[in-house]
């Protein structure tokens, strides 16, 4: 098993609170991605980080904000969470030829 | 708009046959393409991958074909068992930026049936 975690795995917050998810990773891997999944989507790209403090957005980056000043932690910020919100994160390191290794996930919801 | 595409919500088997779960695709650049495999409140496992360039890929039980003219892939499993009762994500990666992204399909559910 890939060695990420995710903190906290369940979640539960009100409209307009700030909410921060932790993804820690022990492989030293350099990329690193935070997804969500919701039902009839698969799942979609939020924003990734190539290194520390070198980030980019991915498909559905509005509303979140992203971290990275450790190689080994990569945090997912929302600022002013909304009920659209509400979805499992998931966060995953890069391997070879295109697999990435998944950490168990954050339940969110926004309520 | 949708570049990989499950269109089978879920598809249920009975033990000891054949799964068939199935993807379809649009763009042509796709370098590799890779099944996932998700249980309930864990993360996705990779389970199979096949490149671009290649027609089969096969791993114990499971097997993937890639159809380039249809843009299509399949993943079967044979024979199925009760603990391949789960979601399947297909999905497609794309090099940009010197880093693979992946870009998913919807999933299918399966369903074993003992």
């Amino acid at each position: 098993d890939a060695g990420i975690t995710q903190s906290p795995r369940h979640k539960v917050t009100e409209t307009g609170t700030p909410v921060t998810l932790r993804c820690h990773q022990t492989e030293n891997h350099r990329y690193m991605y935070w997804y969500r999944q919701d039902p009839g989507h698969g799942l979609r790209l939020i924003h990734y980080s190539y290194g520390v403090k070198d980030t980019d957005k991915g498909e559905v980056s509005d509303g979140y904000s992203v971290s990275r000043s450790k190689t080994e932690d990569f945090l997912l910020t929302l600022e002013s969470a909304t009920s659209s919100q509400t979805s499992v994160y998931f966060c995953a390191i890069s391997g070879v030829r295109g697999q990435q290794y998944f950490g168990p996930g954050t339940r969110l919801t926004v309520t | 708009d949708q570049q990989v595409k499950q269109n089978s919500p879920s598809l249920s088997v009975q033990e000891g046959r054949i799964s068939i779960l199935n993807c379809d695709y649009t763009n042509s650049m796709f370098d590799y393409f890779l099944w996932y495999k998700k249980y309930p409140a864990e993360g996705p496992t990779f389970l199979i991958s096949i490149s671009s360039i290649k027609d089969k890929n096969e791993d114990g039980r499971f097997t993937v074909f890639l159809n380039k003219s249809a843009k299509h892939l399949s993943l079967h499993i044979v024979p199925s068992q009760p603990g391949d009762s789960a979601v399947y994500f297909c999905a497609a990666s794309v090099l940009r930026d010197s880093n693979y992204q992946l870009i998913w399909g919807a999933g299918t559910k399966l369903i074993i049936k003992p």
